[in-house]
């Protein structure tokens, strides 16, 4: 089945510096590809995805790179903010051989801090 | 209405207690999903309704039940816990399941947050 693998586990940046997550996964035919955040004690929140036919999306401050041949793909914040502060997830759809229905799978997330 | 509700926001039960999750949508969303969440773990995925039918039980145990009595709503009954079985205990939908070229966006909603004594 997938494997999401995620780094780091912990990030720690200067307010308006950059941050970058990897993940990386296994399933070649997985196609769709989230990242959620989720503060603490509240709900996982999609904040951008990106899809197996596009290489890049942007969505202001927060991008998203997909390499397939490679099976990675990273999200990259910019001029980072505290209230960037929160756990972010990756995670990846797979596909199945029958062609039924795959689910996400999470990779185990990063804990970012914006310090102020 | 663009959320999915969860009741009860909290809940302690003991070993020997019944009680039920309840979760509800009205967007439409024809798949529906129970997660299981430890502290500073991803979201683990317990069930899947695809059109109000089960379609995946990642190998729960029998002392929870999920239940979807139609689109909107998805319940999970709980009898018998374990003290580790306390976590949170996210819902969610898709306007339709995962996979292939019809993936869609998954929408959680705030949890239910389970302990066990």
């Amino acid at each position: 089945g997938e494997n999401v693998e995620q780094h780091p586990s912990t990030l720690s940046v200067q307010e308006g510096d950059s941050a970058v997550i990897k993940c990386t996964y296994s399933d070649s035919a997985s196609n769709y590809f989230p990242w959620y955040k989720q503060e603490l004690g509240k709900r996982p929140q999609l904040i951008i995805d990106i899809r197996s036919n596009v290489g890049e999306k942007k969505d202001q401050r927060i991008a998203v790179t997909l390499n397939k041949t490679a099976k990675h793909f990273s999200l990259h914040i910019t001029e980072t903010q505290p209230e960037d502060s929160a756990v972010y997830f990756c995670a990846a759809s797979f596909g199945t051989l029958d062609g039924s229905q795959g689910n996400l799978i999470f990779g185990k997330g990063t804990k970012l801090s914006v310090k102020p | 209405d663009t959320e999915v509700t969860q009741t009860p926001k909290h809940l302690v039960m003991g070993m020997t207690n019944k009680k039920s999750l309840k979760c509800e949508q009205h967007m439409g969303h024809r798949a529906m999903y129970w997660y299981k969440q430890k502290a500073k773990k991803p979201p683990e995925l317990m069930f899947v309704y695809s059109y109000e039918k089960l379609s995946i039980n990642e190998s729960v145990p029998s002392r929870f039940s999920p239940e979807c009595p139609n689109s909107s709503l998805l319940n999970l009954h709980l009898h018998a816990l374990q003290p580790e079985d306390s976590a949170l205990y996210l819902c969610a939908s898709s306007l339709k399941p995962q996979g292939g070229s019809g993936a869609n966006v998954l929408t959680f909603g705030a949890g239910s947050r389970l302990t066990v004594l």
